[in-house]
């Protein structure tokens, strides 16, 4: 079956680091992958999508890849800060269609 | 931007009964809206696909007369968890699909207990 891994549960950095987060599918070739914010008790909100053929992507202090070798997919924050700790889910679907969604990874920001 | 509402944010309910959770896209019509149930520390997990005007596709192991879905107007969704245990207790998220048709906007979810 198709599935959207997301294997780092949690993640710790300092502020000012940059926060690294993988997605890696399996079992089939998803034609563009997306990422989005969710906060406790919140709905998920939308931060980027990208291509299968587009290498990089990147929005003020986000950047995503997408390795289609690697059938993986990086989501970066640059200069990281407290404001930025969340979980972050990687998704892919269908234009149109619902979004399978990774198990997400909690990111933790600290001082 | 599009923005999606839900109604109740949180409700609490008594073994048994029916709650009905309103999803509403404020300010852009959805034909197709998405109804998610997430359990604690676990991803969204996709119920249900709701279209205006016809009857709604339910993912397997989704009860349809368990779960009620009623898209009667092009911005207003409704899912009603009819009698209700303790084990549907969850987080219910909807969602309606943007513009451009690949990113979606998510209500900001419904908190159920049953006790």
């Amino acid at each position: 079956s198709q599935k959207i891994e997301q294997n780092s549960e949690a993640l710790n950095i300092q502020e000012g680091k940059t926060a690294t987060l993988t997605c890696n599918y399996t079992n089939y070739s998803p034609a563009y992958l997306q990422w989005y914010r969710q906060d406790p008790g919140r709905g998920p909100v939308f931060l980027l999508l990208i291509r299968e053929n587009e290498k990089e992507k990147r929005k003020e202090r986000l950047k995503v890849t997408f390795d289609t070798t690697l059938k993986q997919s990086l989501f970066h924050i640059t200069a990281s800060q407290p404001a930025d700790s969340a979980t972050y889910l990687c998704a892919s679907g269908d234009s149109g269609y619902a979004l399978n969604f990774g198990k997400g990874t909690s990111l933790l920001v600290t001082p | 931007g599009a923005v999606v509402s839900q109604h109740p944010s949180r409700v609490i309910c008594k073994s048994g009964t029916s709650v009905k959770i309103e999803c509403r896209s404020l300010d852009f019509q959805a034909t197709t809206m998405f109804w998610y149930r997430q359990f604690p520390k676990q991803s969204l997990m996709l119920m249900a696909t709701s279209n205006e005007g016809s009857k709604a596709t339910y993912e397997q192991g989704v009860e349809k007369d368990k779960f009620l879905i009623n898209h009667a107007s092009l911005t207003l969704s409704t899912l009603t968890v009819t009698s209700a245990h303790p084990e549907d207790s969850s987080f219910y998220i909807c969602s309606a699909p943007g513009q451009g048709a690949y990113e979606q906007y998510f209500g900001p979810g419904t908190r159920l207990t049953v006790t």
